[in-house]
């Protein structure tokens, strides 16, 4: 079984300064991880993702994040926030079977707001 | 190139009715996937279907059913609702192929449904 742990439920930062979400997870076999991003009133977009290739990723608008197996965790991470990164993030955990992809994991999700 | 379509995107119904929400996958794709996403909540997997067939279900109960057409598309229906089944209903599409891991998920705005 799998499960994903946000470590924080809002994240407050200026607009410039760094954005750190931080995610932990928890598998029985080795795992493919994501990050999608949900815009109000808007659908699921996926950031990046990670599937045992190179430990750093980078996605979407500057943001990027470090599997660290030692330590199960995934974080999210972006040099500097602008206004419209202000969303709701979600960490995912997914496997493959018969060369699909499973059902997705989800975090409950962290609330970044950007302050001005 | 469109991408994943639910219909309709929003619905209001009440306590004992039946409903069923319908998806249409990325052109391409032939996997389609049923996530919950209650308010405040991350998305939860309902299930998945791939060639017209239930593939993987979370635990969710035999209210919760889908099918999927030749062409992919997917219908999600819920017989006898409850308050708690107000939620966003969204649907992810992907692709399925032998030996190759594509595991990403693309997903669809979502349909808002209100039970009263």
């Amino acid at each position: 079984a799998q499960s994903v742990t946000q470590l924080d439920s809002h994240v407050s930062v200026s607009e410039g300064t760094p954005v750190l979400l931080r995610c932990n997870y928890s598998s029985s076999y080795s795992p493919s991880l994501f990050w999608y991003v949900q815009h109000p009133n808007k659908g699921l977009q996926l950031l990046l993702k990670y599937t045992s290739a190179a430990t750093l990723v980078k996605g979407i608008n500057g943001f990027e994040a470090e599997f660290k197996k030692s330590e199960t965790s995934f974080h999210l991470t972006k040099p500097s926030a602008h206004m419209s990164d202000a969303a709701e993030y979600f960490c995912v955990v997914g496997y493959t079977s018969g060369g699909g992809a499973d059902g997705l994991t989800f975090g409950k999700g962290t609330h970044l707001i950007i302050q001005p | 190139d469109a991408g994943v379509t639910q219909s309709p995107t929003h619905l209001i119904k009440t306590r004992g009715q039946q409903v069923t929400l319908r998806c249409s996958p990325k052109s391409g794709h032939d996997t389609v996937s049923w996530y919950q996403q209650a308010l405040g909540q991350g998305p939860q997997f309902i299930f998945q279907y791939y060639e017209e067939e239930e593939r993987q279900r979370g635990n969710f109960p035999d209210r919760f059913s889908g099918h999927q057409f030749p062409n992919y598309s997917s219908e999600l229906n819920v017989n006898a609702l409850l308050l708690g089944d107000s939620a966003l209903y969204l649907c992810a599409s992907s692709l399925r192929m032998t030996g190759i891991a594509k595991n990403i998920q693309y997903f669809g705005a979502g349909t808002r449904l209100s039970v009263l």
